[in-house]
């Protein structure tokens, strides 16, 4: 089985600070890891996958298999990161991504 | 434009009618995906589809029928709508099994 835990469903930061999102799995073998981003009143959208090892909007994340964490990390936020994000697992040889529940980033000014 | 679209985009509906929504792609993809979100539960996957008349259920599926019967049409029908169906339903493509999904802008659907 296949488990995404983002343990904050809320998180406010100040602008200009840093952000850190994060998102736990829990898969027996090798996953693939993706962040979605999805604005107020827009559609989900790919933030990053960590196969690809970019940098979009200045947002990073690395999985740590021992620790099995994808955390989303961006040094300085600004005011436009304000959505949710979810993390989200694809194991090996298989067509569906599990989710998790979502975080709602609020960057205050 | 995403080539992805969802119709209806908002639907109020009675307890006990079915209901249909209907996804359409323009991009030709093979796999072809419904989640609802919900608050407190994150997207979780309804049905899916790996091609034409293809489909497997999700990790929510009761209450819910899909079909396929061409490659950019992907249906949802609640049988008999119940007020927990009450939730934004989106729809995602994806070109193949090692890609990331698009989503459609979803359905907004109210059961009352």
């Amino acid at each position: 089985a296949q488990r995404v835990t983002q343990p904050e469903k809320l998180l406010s930061v100040f602008k200009g600070a840093p952000v850190e999102l994060k998102c736990n799995y829990s898969y027996s073998g090798s996953p693939e890891l993706f962040w979605y981003v999805q604005y107020s009143r827009q559609r989900l959208q790919l933030l990053l996958r960590h196969i690809s090892r970019e940098s979009i909007k200045g947002f990073t994340a690395d999985l740590n298999k021992g620790e099995t964490s994808f955390h989303l990390k961006k040094p300085f936020a600004q005011e436009e990161d304000s959505a949710m994000y979810y993390c989200a697992l694809r194991g090996f040889r298989n067509e569906k991504l599990t989710f998790g529940t979502g975080t709602r980033l609020t960057i205050i000014p | 434009d995403a080539g992805i679209t969802q119709s209806p985009r908002h639907k109020v509906t009675e307890t006990g009618t079915p209901v249909t929504l209907r996804c359409h792609q323009t991009e030709n993809h093979r796999y072809m995906y419904w989640y609802r979100q919900d608050p407190g539960h994150g997207l979780r996957l309804i049905h899916y589809s790996y091609g034409v008349k293809d489909t497997d259920k999700g990790e929510v599926s009761d209450g819910y029928s899909v079909s396929r019967s061409k490659t950019e049409d992907f249906l949802l029908t609640l049988e008999s709508a119940t007020s927990s169906q009450t939730s934004v339903y989106f729809c995602a493509i994806s070109e193949s099994s090692n890609r990331g999904y698009t989503f459609g802008s979803g359905t907004r659907l109210t059961v009352v």
